[in-house]
């Protein structure tokens, strides 16, 4: 039971580069989140998902796109990379009712 | 909305109980009070929840008094792994809904030998 995976655990991009981060869980979560966290700061919710083919955006959707095709899997896009986007981004899941899993993290830089 | 207030930081020693306070005034009748705790380049982890009056698991105590407009996270006899930033949210976990769940700057715990 690995919980809640994420891919990459780093990446570097170039202004304008696209790329899309992995999100795995293995707990029959209904429910999973993309969040980022800036230096110093609390968890934003940037899109979160209450079941497969099922998105919506939260609090800083702008810049980001997302798809939940399976279950397990969260998908977090960037078309066009911004500096701004520089943060670590961090992934969960839970059941209706429960408190949520966070992921590892993915570390991102956009230079 | 609930939106919570905590101190930024404290510092404890060795030992000690530490109780960390969070306000939330604006809490509603379906919110549920959460505490994650959060080492650095790791997720939050989940420590406890309530509803009211008080909870107890093996790792901390979570005190509400009746009119819910505060909780205080109580930590045990902390060691030096304590050291950490702890989160209180206020939110429905059954509701859909998940932007109505807000993350604050939670409140930096030092723990010194």
């Amino acid at each position: 039971n690995a919980g809640v995976t994420q891919t990459p655990k780093f990446r570097v991009l170039k202004t304008g580069q696209s790329m899309t981060l992995l999100c795995a869980q293995d707990m029959n979560h209904e429910y999973m989140y993309w969040y980022r966290q800036d230096p110093g700061m609390g968890l934003r919710l940037i899109h979160y998902s209450v079941g497969e083919g099922t998105t919506a955006k939260g609090e800083v959707p702008d810049g980001y796109n997302v798809s939940r095709l399976k279950k397990q899997n969260f998908l977090l896009g960037l078309e066009s990379a911004a500096p701004s986007q520089t943060s670590v981004y961090f992934c969960a899941s839970k059941f209706d009712g429960g408190s949520e899993f966070f992921g590892p993290g993915t570390r991102l830089t956009v230079l | 909305l609930a939106k919570t207030t905590q101190p930024i930081s404290m510092d404890s020693y060795e030992g000690q109980e530490v109780n960390i306070t969070c306000s939330h005034n604006n809490i509603a009748t379906n919110d549920y009070i959460t505490w994650y705790q959060q080492f650095p380049s790791q997720g939050p982890r989940f420590i406890i929840q309530g509803y009211k009056t008080k909870v107890t698991n093996e790792v901390a105590s979570l005190f509400i008094p009746a009119d819910r407009k505060s909780s205080t996270l109580s930590l045990p006899r902390v060691s030096l792994s304590d050291t950490a930033v702890y989160y209180c949210l206020v939110g429905d976990p059954w509701y859909s809904s998940a932007s109505k769940i807000i993350f604050g700057s939670g409140t930096r715990l030092s723990i010194r030998p």
